[in-house]
Formats: structure tokens, sequence, C-alpha cells
């Protein structure tokens, strides 16, 4: 399984944008990167996933450059809802195969 | 997506005590479903992987016969945590693999050991 590499934690304030890139430098030719972000006490809740180059979804854009070798979920104009830990994930996107959790990003919001 | 949901969100038992935990898919059916245990401030440990109507995959270090893990239907797998001490307290999420493979989990259940 692919490691992955996340900076511990991030500050940023309300408004901002925020990229956090996660390093996965022997991803599989088949694996997917996947993010979740997780608030105390919940569950993980998927954010989104992508292959290669650009993928964007109503909450997030994921960049994926051309070696897959890094990736980076970026946030538009946070807010202080957004505190919570990031989690970036590689692995096969196929039936059966559980996600393996690194240590994730704690990203702190503030007004 | 899928959604999951897991109960009881919060159970206290004693020592020595045997405690269930449920996880359902509500909308989605599901093959295979995977539990994962986090201590406070720590990252999601995979525990085992539950498939229906066979037996669970544990992860190494995790004893099988301590956590055990039914999934008797396509919508419901079940942790049960047997003689429960103290150091078995933790936050238990479960997780189910919905459409496209994405993989969806429950609000998690807190287990304390008294």
């Amino acid at each position: 399984l692919a490691k992955t590499t996340q900076p511990v934690s991030m500050d940023s304030y309300e408004g901002q944008e925020v990229n956090i890139t996660c390093s996965h430098n022997n991803i599989a030719t088949n694996d997917y990167i996947t993010w979740y972000q997780q608030f105390p006490s919940q569950g993980p809740r998927f954010i989104i996933q992508g292959y290669k180059t650009k993928v964007t979804n109503e909450v997030a854009s994921l960049f994926i450059p051309a070696d897959r070798k890094s990736s980076t979920l970026s946030l538009p104009r946070v807010s202080l809802s957004d505190t919570a830990v990031y989690y970036c994930l590689v692995g096969l996107n196929q039936a059966g195969t559980a996600l393996i959790f690194g240590k994730g990003t704690t990203l702190s919001v503030s007004s | 997506g899928a959604v999951v949901s897991q109960h009881p969100s919060r159970v206290i038992c004693k020592s020595g005590t045997s405690v269930k935990i449920e996880c359902r898919s509500l909308d989605f059916q599901a093959t295979t479903m995977f539990w994962y245990r986090q201590f406070p401030k720590q990252s999601l440990m995979l525990m085992a992987t539950s498939n229906e109507g066979s037996k669970a995959t544990y992860e190494q270090g995790v004893e099988k016969d301590k956590f055990l893990i039914n999934h008797a239907s396509l919508t419901l797998s079940t942790l049960t945590v047997t003689s429960a001490h103290p150091e078995d307290s933790s936050f238990y999420i479960c997780s189910v693999q919905g459409i496209g493979n994405t993989i969806y989990f429950g609000e998690g259940s807190w287990l304390t050991v008294v």
C-alpha cells in the first residue's frame, strides 16, 4: 500500500483558500486518491476522489500532477466549520478493498 | 452515496461484560463492511473486513475471539466486544463500500469500559 505524507497541521483564516498537499511517492498504477474530512467524535466524511489531473465538486478541488506522486486538496473560502482533520488516502478503488488511514492534517480556521 | 448508521452512539459497560455495536447500511446493500477503531488524537485503525455470509477477515494484531463480527445480512454487521476491559475503550467506526466502490462511514460509537 502506498504510504502518504501530509503536514501535521495547518492554520488559516475565514475566507481564505486552503491547499493541503499529500505526498504518495510509491503510488501504484491502479491506485486512486481519496480525501476524507473528520470532525471530533464523528466518522470520516468523503470529500473527493481522483485518479489524475483535476477533479472538482461542490466542496473542493483535487489537483493531481502527471506523475501522480502527490496531490493537493483545495478548499475555497474556508469557514470556521471547516476546522477538522483531513485525510489523504491512496488505494485501489476496488470492491472489498479497505482504506488505510495515515495521520491526517489538522486544519484550524480562525476568524 | 451510502447512508450508514451505527447504534449505539455511546455505551458504557462494566469490565468483563460484552457489548454489541450495530452497523446498518440504510440505502445500499453492502456485501462488505469494514470496522475501524480510533483512540483519541489518533488516526483510524482498520480492525477487520466484514463479509456478508462468511467469516470476517481480521487485521494482524486484532483478536478475532475478542472482537466478534457478524455480517448476517446485506444491511447489517455487528461488532461484539467480549469480556471488555478499560483498554478497549475507544471510538469504533464502521464503513460501507457504496456505489463506485466509494467508502462511506457511520457516525461512530463511543465505548467506555469502567
